[in-house]
């Protein structure tokens, strides 16, 4: 079974700091990876793709992805409160259907005024 | 950038009831989507892959009877929960590819479903 671990937290950060998210997954020959956001209720939003190893930065969000570790993280700086949310670490398998999203079961971020 | 429409956002409804909803894009063609059910503090959890043309390929455990899948046309899937009973009582999104195989996959707003 291929499957992608989240530490589900909760991890609470205060206002300003950095917060670190970590993702692992077991299919060693996954090769697409992205970072979903979603808030209470609401359904998930793209923050972040990443495709080969190394780091990736859009304005406050950094991903990094170690393939030879299997290992995926997204990284916010200047955490705010409007980023209090879950954020799911999805990966594409190889395999079987290309387009098929295997999520981890998220971790919630709180971040303290 | 690509969108995906969902409708209805919300259904209250009695058990017994079978409820459709629908999932278009909007700005490109999906010949896949994919349909979650989330429960309240848990994660996403694919119930069945919807293949235009063609018939929808189920997630173990998920029945197919039960959880009905048209791709009517290349920007359309309906998912239909037939005599829908309270423990189906979830959020139900849909999503699709934007393109390329490994491209992210664009949601729906989702559909709270409530059986009463």
């Amino acid at each position: 079974q291929k499957e992608v671990e989240q530490n589900s937290g909760p991890l609470s950060v205060p206002e300003g700091a950095i917060a670190s998210l970590n993702c692992t997954y077991s299919d060693r020959g996954s090769q697409s990876f992205f970072w979903y956001r979603q808030y209470s209720g609401k359904s998930p939003e793209l923050i972040m793709s990443i495709y080969s190893n190394g780091d990736k930065e859009d304005g406050r969000f950094t991903a990094q992805l170690n393939k030879a570790s299997q290992y995926v993280s997204l990284l916010i700086r200047d955490s705010q409160p409007s980023d209090s949310a879950t954020y799911l670490c999805a990966v594409i398998a190889s395999g079987g259907s290309n387009y098929k999203l295997t999520f981890g079961k998220g971790t919630l971020l709180t971040v303290n005024p | 950038g690509a969108v995906v429409s969902q409708h209805p956002s919300r259904v209250i409804c009695k058990s017994g009831t079978s409820v459709k909803i629908e999932c278009r894009s909007l700005d490109f063609q999906a010949t896949t989507m994919f349909w979650y059910r989330q429960f309240p503090k848990q994660s996403l959890m694919l119930m069945a892959t919807s293949n235009e043309g063609s018939k929808a390929t189920y997630e173990q455990g998920v029945e197919k009877d039960k959880f009905l899948i048209n791709h009517a046309s290349l920007t359309l899937s309906t998912l239909t929960v037939t005599s829908a009973h309270p423990e189906d009582s979830s959020f139900y999104i849909c999503s699709a590819p934007g393109g390329t195989t490994n491209q992210p996959q664009h949601f729906g707003d989702g559909t709270r479903l409530s059986i009463l």
